[in-house]
């Protein structure tokens, strides 16, 4: 019962290095997220994918890009990594009758 | 638009006394309000979540939360803590509840005493 997996758990980056975050899920959700966990910000939304094929910006897209390279899985980028974008990543999918939304463990990201 | 307000960042209950975490929203048209709780070094799981079907909404490890919608409150309680419900709650709205982007409050750690 894997429901949604990250992947790499813990990273370290040098500032301006480049690192992908992988996601799935087996859920066979249509929509997917990911967010970013900052001490006394909560979450916040950095981009969506309501369907396979569509990516939207959330409330803090800027220095990530995304893929939605099928149904189950969605991938986080940056390009070019800043110390700003030091962070907890998660992902998460939303049941599509619930509204539910399911997370990863995370990932912890260090830019140095 | 929509937003969630979770006052204070930090409560401290003892072991049996009553859980009250509090959520207001704003939103314009009817919510669906949830509650989420993510335990150290892990994901956020939901608690309860409200969808307009009863006021009064009951929830995983004894947690229960209430719909008010003249108080535009949707505050999470517990009779009595235990140790293990030290964690982070988040409070989130969602204007329709399906696949769409629930925002979320900033969150509020419960630290229980012995």
């Amino acid at each position: 019962n894997a429901g949604v997996t990250q992947t790499p758990k813990f990273q370290v980056l040098k500032t301006g290095q480049s690192m992908t975050l992988q996601c799935a899920q087996d859920m066979n959700h249509n929509s997917m997220y990911w967010y970013r966990q900052d001490p006394g910000m909560g979450l916040r939304l950095i981009y969506y994918s309501a369907s396979e094929g569509t990516t939207d910006k959330g409330e803090v897209p800027n220095g990530y890009n995304v893929s939605r390279l099928n149904k189950r899985e969605f991938s986080l980028r940056l390009e070019s990594a800043a110390p700003s974008q030091t962070s907890v990543y998660f992902c998460a999918s939303i049941g599509d009758f619930t509204g539910e939304l399911f997370f990863g463990e995370g990932s912890r990201l260090t830019v140095l | 638009a929509q937003s969630v307000t979770q006052l204070g960042s930090h409560v401290s209950v003892s072991e049996g006394a009553l859980v009250l975490l509090r959520c207001n929203y704003s939103s314009s048209v009817p919510p669906y309000l949830f509650w989420y709780v993510q335990y150290p070094n892990q994901g956020l799981q939901l608690l309860l979540k409200y969808t307009s079907a009863a006021t009064l909404v009951k929830g995983i490890n004894g947690f229960e939360a209430e719909f008010k919608k003249s108080e535009t409150s949707f505050h999470l309680t517990k009779p009595s803590a235990h140790m293990s419900d030290a964690a982070e709650y988040f409070c989130a709205v969602s204007p329709t509840g399906a696949n769409s982007k629930l925002t979320f409050g900033k969150g509020i750690t419960l630290s229980v005493r012995p």
